[in-house]
């Protein structure tokens, strides 16, 4: 199995939804990135978590970092086109090292 | 923040061959990397570039396939090495900034007929 698992792999929903996605580490989480990236592009730096129960806001994107749980949760509000994509974590493993998770694919229905 | 420059952004080669990704960051970084994210798969992580010295690799990669220079704080090269398809990849160079936040650039992808 995977170091670090993303759910779900993908997701549809309609323009207007609230959508969540998880990543789930089997080690301690020291530090945790979101990316979005569009097909075939680079990853575009979303937000970093460093501490348990951290939360962060951009826009109408949400993410928190459950440390216990070795878990992290990224919350879409309002769904629309734009934040259709791929969205990766990444656990910092060493310094600026990251594992990945497998992504999970985002499409948003106008 | 750390804006970073790939080149080329895209490539078709022919098998056997060998070609030269750079990567330019607009400021002074101490850490830079590269990854491979083959076709439907996640980022795994090929070397550390290291400025003045041989690059770090990870399980998996060597030097002779991927050959890396750091001749400076903000360029880094990365050479994909008698091609297979089996390379064809997008490849992706980070930096860690002094913010300690890990940005990435815009990819390379390369395909391999």
């Amino acid at each position: 199995s995977q170091e670090l698992e993303q759910s779900p792999q993908s997701l549809i929903v309609q323009e207007g939804k609230n959508l969540t996605i998880n990543c789930t580490s089997s080690k301690t989480l020291y530090g945790l990135y979101w990316y979005k990236q569009k097909y075939g592009e680079g990853l575009i730096f979303l937000m970093m978590l460093q501490k348990g129960g951290e939360e962060k806001s951009h826009e109408k994107i949400t993410a928190k970092l459950d440390e216990k749980k070795q878990q992290s949760s990224l919350h879409i509000t309002a769904s629309q086109p734009s934040h259709a994509g791929i969205y990766l974590c990444g656990a910092v493993r060493n310094t600026g090292k990251l594992i990945f998770g497998q992504g999970t694919t985002l499409q948003v229905k106008p | 923040s750390a804006v970073i420059s790939q080149k080329p952004s895209r490539d078709i080669c022919q098998r056997g061959t060998s070609l030269t990704i750079q990567c330019q960051v607009d400021s002074q970084v101490t850490m830079m990397f590269w990854y491979r994210q083959q076709p439907g798969q996640s980022l795994t992580l090929i070397a550390t570039a290291n400025q003045g010295s041989e690059a770090t690799y990870e399980s998996g990669f060597v030097i002779d396939k991927f050959p890396i220079s750091r001749p400076n704080l903000t360029f880094s090269t990365l050479t994909v090495s008698n091609m297979s398809p089996e390379d064809s990849s997008i490849y992706l160079c980070s930096v860690e900034t002094s913010g300690n936040t890990i940005y990435f650039g815009e990819g390379s992808w390369l395909t391999v007929v």
